[in-house]
C-alpha cells in the first residue's frame, strides 16, 4: 500500500524559509513524479511544482519560480519542498502528491495524482 | 496561462444526478482528472484520464470530456458525496508547462 507521510506543522516568521518533507513507502519512488500542491484557508488547490526523481530535475509553477526548491532523495524515498521569503499569504496546508509519469513529444510530466500526503500546515505570522 | 472554470456550487437531492462542469479552451484535447475533497482531508482521485475510475471508486462516478467542457457526473447521489470537487489538467500550450486546477465546486446534497 502506497503511503506518503509528511513532516509536521510549522510556524514561521515573515521573510524566513520552510522545508517540508514527504516520505514515500510501498511503491517505486523514483519512477513516479512527486508534486507539491498547496491550499490556503478556504481556498482551492494550487500546484507549486514537481519532480521526477529518476530524472532529477524539477519543474516549477511560474508563480513560485525563484522562491521554491523541490528536491528528492532516492536513497530515502523522500521528497522535499523548500519555500523561501515567506509572507502571510503563504499560510496554507501543503500537500505532496504522487503522479504517474507520462512522456510525450520528448516531455515527461505528472499525469493524475493518485496518492496524497496528509498535508502540512505552514503558518506564517510575526 | 491555461484557465479551468468550474461553477462555485452545485446542489442536488439524494438519489438524483449531479453534474459538475469544468470549462477550458479546447479542453477536449487534454486529459482531465477529478478529485474529491472533504473538509479537513486530502484530495482523493475519483476520475482520471477523462473517464477512468481508480480502484475503489464507485461506478456512480463517471466523466466525459469534449470540446470546451469536461463533466464529472455523480449518479444516485448520497449524503457522503457532499464535498468539494476539483478538475485538473496538464497544460503544455505555453512555454511554461504547468499542472492546472479548476477553482473547485462545492457539492451540496440537499
Amino acid at each position: 500500500q502506497v503511503q506518503l507521510v509528511q513532516s509536521g506543522a510549522e510556524v514561521k516568521k515573515p521573510g524566513s524559509s520552510v522545508k517540508v518533507s514527504c516520505k514515500a513507502s510501498g511503491g517505486t519512488f523514483s519512477s513516479y513524479a512527486i508534486s507539491w500542491v498547496r491550499q490556503a484557508p478556504g481556498q482551492g488547490l494550487e500546484w507549486m511544482g514537481g519532480i521526477i526523481p529518476i530524472f532529477g530535475t524539477a519543474n516549477y509553477a511560474q508563480k513560485f519560480q525563484g522562491r521554491v526548491t523541490i528536491t528528492a532523495d532516492e536513497s530515502t524515498s523522500t521528497a522535499y519542498m523548500e519555500l523561501s521569503s515567506l509572507r502571510s499569504e503563504d499560510t496554507a496546508v501543503y500537500y505532496c502528491a504522487r503522479g504517474e509519469v507520462v512522456c510525450t513529444g520528448g516531455v515527461c510530466y505528472a499525469n493524475d495524482f493518485d496518492y496524497w500526503g496528509q498535508g502540512t500546515l505552514v503558518t506564517v505570522s510575526s | 496561462s491555461y484557465v479551468l472554470t468550474q461553477p462555485p456550487s452545485v446542489s442536488v437531492a439524494p438519489g438524483q444526478t449531479a453534474r459538475i462542469t469544468c470549462g477550458g479552451n479546447n479542453i477536449g484535447s487534454k486529459s482531465v482528472h477529478w478529485y474529491q475533497q472533504k473538509p479537513g482531508q486530502a484530495p482523493v482521485l475519483v476520475v482520471y484520464d477523462d473517464s477512468d475510475r481508480p480502484s475503489g471508486i464507485p461506478e456512480r462516478f463517471s466523466g466525459s470530456n469534449s470540446g470546451n467542457t469536461a463533466t464529472l457526473t455523480i449518479s444516485r447521489v448520497e449524503a457522503g458525496d457532499e464535498a468539494d470537487y476539483y478538475c485538473q489538467v496538464w497544460d503544455s500550450s505555453s512555454d511554461h508547462r504547468d499542472v492546472v486546477f479548476g477553482g473547485g465546486t462545492k457539492l451540496t446534497v440537499l
